[in-house]
């Protein structure tokens, strides 16, 4: 079946500028995740949805940073006047958390390449 | 808190040779632990978990890792290297609540022919 998908797979903007980046998990995943990976560095997490709601959004890097999952399936990380530092590949990952203790395989998206100048 | 440390930026083995990437780990609880694989321009892909069942775990591709909880590691190892395993390697531990999870900085590996 169908992956992990992103849109878009790349983004150049302009410091200052808003930008949404769109995840849409494999059917059925109840859990999602968000990631961002700078040149060089492994993911770091941002934040992990439950069905609608944000579980854990402790690694949003401050109030600039938003991200919803309305009806529980595609999210969107959103990102307010964006500074040069925000460039990055934006990752995204579903999977079925059946167990509910995150021990389920998380299935990767390709990235959105995130460019600010 | 949580952390990963993955000891080599960049391995080099010659094909048919064994691998051997390094991790260690610090947690205050049992954590669950992973390596990702992430080909270039390729997504990220599990090739192996530990959740406190059996230490040594077998993954895909003929990759295995042993967890050594007195050593807070667990290294990731093949016997045999392929030029198709050339591609970075991203070890990862599971948060307190396990839903949130701390990748290493990375280990790319080279084949040579």
């Amino acid at each position: 079946g169908a992956g992990v998908s992103q849109t878009p797979s790349n983004k150049v903007t302009e410091k200052g500028k808003y930008v949404e980046l769109r995840c849409d998990p494999i059917s059925g995943h109840t859990a999602l995740y968000w990631y961002r990976q700078s040149l060089g560095q492994g993911p770091e997490f941002l934040i992990y949805f439950q069905g609608t709601g944000a579980a854990d959004d402790s690694g949003l890097p401050n109030d600039r940073f938003f991200a919803v999952r309305p009806e529980g399936s595609v999210s969107t990380l959103k990102i307010q006047r964006t500074e040069r530092g925000d460039s990055a590949v934006y990752l995204c990952a579903s999977s079925s958390d059946r167990s509910g203790g995150g021990t389920d395989t998380q299935y990767f998206g390709p990235g959105t390449r995130l460019t600010v100048l | 808190a949580q952390s990963v440390t993955q000891l080599d930026s960049h391995v080099s083995v010659s094909e048919g040779t064994p691998v051997l990437l390094r991790c260690n780990y610090s947690s205050s609880y049992s954590p669950s632990l992973f390596w990702y694989v992430q080909h270039p321009n390729k997504g990220l892909q599990l090739l192996l978990k530990y959740t406190s069942a059996a230490t040594l775990v077998k993954g895909i591709n003929g990759f295995e890792a042993e967890f050594k909880k007195s050593e807070t590691s667990f290294h990731l190892t093949k016997p045999s290297a392929h030029m198709s395993d050339a591609a970075e390697y991203f070890c990862v531990v599971s948060g307190y609540n396990f839903n949130k999870f701390y990748f290493g900085s990375g280990t790319k590996l080279n084949v040579k022919p």
